[in-house]
Order: C-alpha cells, then structure tokens, then sequence
C-alpha cells in the first residue's frame, strides 16, 4: 500500500489561475480530509468527504474553494483565481473509518505558491 | 463549542531535559485524543493515542478528564525529538481536528 498520494508535490501559480491539487487515499480508504498550513502555523481542517459527498466542509473559504471526491479516481481540492494569501501546505489525509478512535493517514502534502 | 488548546507554540529545551507538550481541549461527550507529528520534510503521522494506552518513542500521555488534558510528556529528550507536535481530539463520524500545535527543539 502505498499510501496517501498526493500530487503535485509543489505547484507554483501566477494570481488569478486555478490550482488544481490532487489526493488519492490509501487503498481501501472512502473518508478524506484536506487541510491546509500556513507559514508557522498549525493545521487548518478544510473538508470532509466521501465517495461522492461532501460531509463537512465548515473550514473551507466560502468563495473559489471546492473539493470533490468522484466515485472512481483522486480526491480533487480546486482553487479559482488563486491569490497570494493562498500560498500554503495543503495536505490530505484519508482513513477507513470515522468511528471514535480512527487512525488519519497523512499524504506528504502540496506546497502551492502564488506569484 | 468544540475547541482544543495548544498554549506554547515553541518549547525549546536541551538534550536530556524532561519534555511536556500542553494540550487542553473542550468538547462535548468523551473524544478520543491523539497526538500526531510532523517531523522536517516528512509527512504527518500518528504518534500515540489515549486509547492504547502505549509509550511511543519514549512519549506517554495522561488523559485528565476533570481538568480535559491530554499534556505529552518524556522524561528525557533527543534530538530527533525535534518536530510539531499536534494534539488532535476525535469525537467519531466527524473529521479530525488539530490544535495549533507546538514546536518542539531539541538542543544539543
């Protein structure tokens, strides 16, 4: 197994353009969760999904933020017109369960910057 | 509201020193609590959990419910200790939430 897989790894983009991030979750999972961190700072939760629904997308920005999680393929965190304050680690997590006491698994995360 | 409290965000202290990592959090029911680090250029992962009740690494934590602590202690620090630490209360059926975590460096 090998993992949460994101990509890209690193994803440079001028204002204005859409940054498009990519989780897929360990095999077997069907919960993920984005993230994101800011310089310094700790772990923001954005959203929750399953295979073809959101269920908790409390910390994601109202506007030019949207995640999806299609039946088949990745996880997919968009962000339109991007800004400088969007610079940041997304990270994406996935687990099997979300019974009291489940285990997260972490990808390794996309370093977005905007120029 | 549910809410978790990581009062220091840098705790530095030397090689062999006793280490405490603070963590108070507010929530209703009895969350499970974890703590997960995050070592340099590597990905987030679980360090322990309060239901297990193991020492990982040296690392234990005590879950205080009347004072609704979940502080992470080692007597003795190292250096590859060195890291973010997050302490992450989970009630189940809803994502995991992370304090704001605390770095914790480790002198020679």
């Amino acid at each position: 197994n090998a993992g949460v897989m994101q990509n890209p790894r690193h994803l440079v983009r001028r204002r204005g353009q859409e940054a498009r991030l990519r989780c897929s979750p360990m095999k077997g999972h069907s919960h993920v969760y984005w993230y994101r961190q800011l310089p310094e700072e700790g772990l923001k939760f954005m959203v929750y999904l399953q295979k073809e629904n959101i269920i908790d997308e409390s910390g994601m920005p109202k506007e030019r933020f949207s995640a999806e999680f299609p039946k088949e393929g990745p996880s997919i965190l968009r962000i339109q017109q991007v800004v400088r304050g969007d610079s940041a680690a997304y990270f994406c997590a996935s687990s099997l369960r979300t019974e009291l006491g489940t285990e997260a698994f972490f990808g390794q995360g996309t370093r977005l910057t905007v120029v | 509201a549910q809410r978790v409290t990581q009062p220091e965000k840098l705790l530095s202290v030397f090689k062999g020193a006793p280490v405490e990592l603070k963590c108070n959090y507010s929530y209703s029911g009895s969350p499970e609590l974890f703590w997960y680090v995050q070592y340099s250029r590597q990905r987030l992962q679980l360090l322990l959990r309060h239901i297990s009740r193991e020492s990982i690494k040296g690392f234990t934590a005590d879950l205080n419910k009347g004072e609704t602590s979940f502080h992470l202690k080692k007597p003795f620090a190292q250096e590859e200790d060195s890291a973010m630490y997050y302490c992450a209360p989970h009630t189940g059926r809803r994502a995991l939430t992370f304090g704001s975590g605390t770095r914790l460096q480790v002198q020679p």
